[in-house]
């Protein structure tokens, strides 16, 4: 199994520019969630979701959309990047809404400009 | 909403000492986890608590579940270089999936 999958590791944007996240699992993980992590600020829930065709919004959902289209991909949207989004995004996936252990993606790394 | 602080923020000790983190949420929680995160790495768990005053250990690892369900510890006995990271727990908002996690203690081990 490859675990929780990640790309792109690292990226750079221009303010206003949009782009895609992606994030896929291979367990059959009913759980899968987005966080950022900024220095300082531990992580924080983006946006989750406990199955496919069902998210829910996090602790910071602004600026980010997501959809659940099948069980193995959670993409993470940024509609207009913006500098206050440059940060670390993890992507992770659990069995059941997270009450079981959370496996965490290996990160990408995105600056805003 | 739901907060979850962690102390201290960093702490800097001599390998061989011992390291205690200290978990404390708003609201109660129906259970509690930790995760390691290394440096540049992404967060790998390594327990979870359920129940009231639960203890579990793992080798010189000690996580403890506060009678309230409202705060937690970690415990590192002897430290060694390789528990050098960021010490996380997480617990779910009340009534939902969202886990919430803590500010985190950075922990770095002088040989």
């Amino acid at each position: 199994n490859a675990g929780v999958t990640q790309t792109p590791k690292f990226q750079v944007l221009k303010t206003g520019q949009s782009m895609t996240l992606q994030c896929a699992q291979d367990m059959n993980h009913e759980y899968m969630s987005w966080y950022r992590q900024d220095p300082g600020m531990g992580l924080r829930l983006i946006h989750y979701s406990v199955g496919a065709g069902i998210t829910d919004q996090g602790e910071v959902p602004n600026g980010y959309n997501v959809s659940r289209s099948t069980t193995e991909d959670f993409p993470l949207r940024l509609l207009s990047a913006a500098p206050s989004q440059t940060s670390v995004y993890f992507c992770a996936s659990s069995y059941y809404r997270a009450a079981y252990e959370q496996y965490f993606g290996p990160g990408t790394r995105l600056t805003v400009t | 909403g739901q907060q979850v602080m962690q102390i201290p923020q960093y702490q800097h000790v001599q390998e061989g000492e011992d390291f205690t983190t200290y978990c404390n949420s708003s609201t109660t929680l129906s259970n509690i986890q930790w995760y390691k995160q290394r440096p540049g790495g992404h967060p790998v768990f390594l327990i979870q608590l359920v129940k009231s005053g639960e203890v579990k250990k793992q080798k010189r690892l000690t996580f403890q579940f506060g009678e309230a369900k409202k705060n937690s510890s970690l415990h590192i006995t002897a430290t060694q270089t390789t528990d050098v990271g960021t010490y996380f727990c997480a617990g779910p908002a009340s009534g939902t999936y969202k886990y919430i996690f803590g500010t985190g203690t950075r922990l770095k081990v002088l040989a």
